[in-house]
């Protein structure tokens, strides 16, 4: 079993949707929880991240932690055209290295 | 641009040849990461390193495949007689110094063919 679980999609919206991002995870020692974006042919580029459980929020991106049910989500409101990438949840104990969800590719149809 | 540089963006290999990669972290960052993302899946750790040292490579594979992070210059990936399953995307990350986390920043990576 991975460490991490992404919701595989791919997702289509229409211009304007709310979206919703889902990960979990079995490792305890998990604090921080990280959601990057990626673009074609590109790297990830950091969007957010957060420690322990809680919201964050951050214009249209709102990240949300749920360490109980090692749960977290990304929710990104009035999405945009360019908001079509493929988004990757990440998560780390506090140093080294970073455990990766396999990503989920959203389009959101203008 | 201040961001992580590596390169080659592109390098193509054949079969038994090496392979180096290069990375530069962001200004003021002395953590190095290096990461493997293979088609539709996401990006799988291989190594840790500060200057001079490695500190975690428990995503290396044993053979073929080293990575250094000298006082002066980049970090390198060095792949040792290629295989086809070699081709994949390399990115490296870099981090502050400790001992406060920061999020790893990202790099474009090298995307390796291996013919």
């Amino acid at each position: 079993q991975k460490e991490v679980e992404q919701d595989p999609g791919p997702l289509s919206v229409p211009e304007g949707a709310i979206v919703s991002l889902n990960c979990t995870y079995s490792n305890s020692a998990f604090q921080y929880f990280m959601w990057y974006r990626q673009y074609s042919r590109k790297g990830p580029e950091l969007l957010m991240y957060t420690y322990s459980s809680g919201n964050k929020e951050d214009g249209r991106f709102t990240a949300q932690v749920d360490k109980s049910s090692k749960y977290i989500s990304l929710f990104i409101r009035d999405s945009q055209p360019s908001d079509s990438a493929t988004y990757l949840c990440a998560m780390n104990g506090g140093a080294g290295k970073s455990t990766f969800g396999d990503g989920t590719t959203l389009t959101v149809k203008p | 641009n201040a961001g992580v540089m590596q390169n080659p963006r592109h390098l193509v290999r054949r079969r038994g040849q090496e392979a180096r990669l290069r990375c530069s972290p962001m200004k003021g960052h002395s953590h190095v990461y290096w990461y493997r993302q293979l088609p539709e899946e996401g990006l799988k750790f291989m190594v840790y390193l500060q200057k001079e040292n490695i500190i975690d490579e428990s995503g290396m594979p044993k053979e073929r495949f080293s990575a250094e992070f000298p006082k002066e210059g980049p970090s390198i990936l060095r792949i040792q007689q290629v295989v086809r399953g070699d081709s994949a995307a390399y990115f490296c990350a870099s981090s502050p110094r400790e001992p406060a986390f920061e999020p790893q920043h990202f790099g474009d990576g090298t995307r390796l063919s291996i013919l």
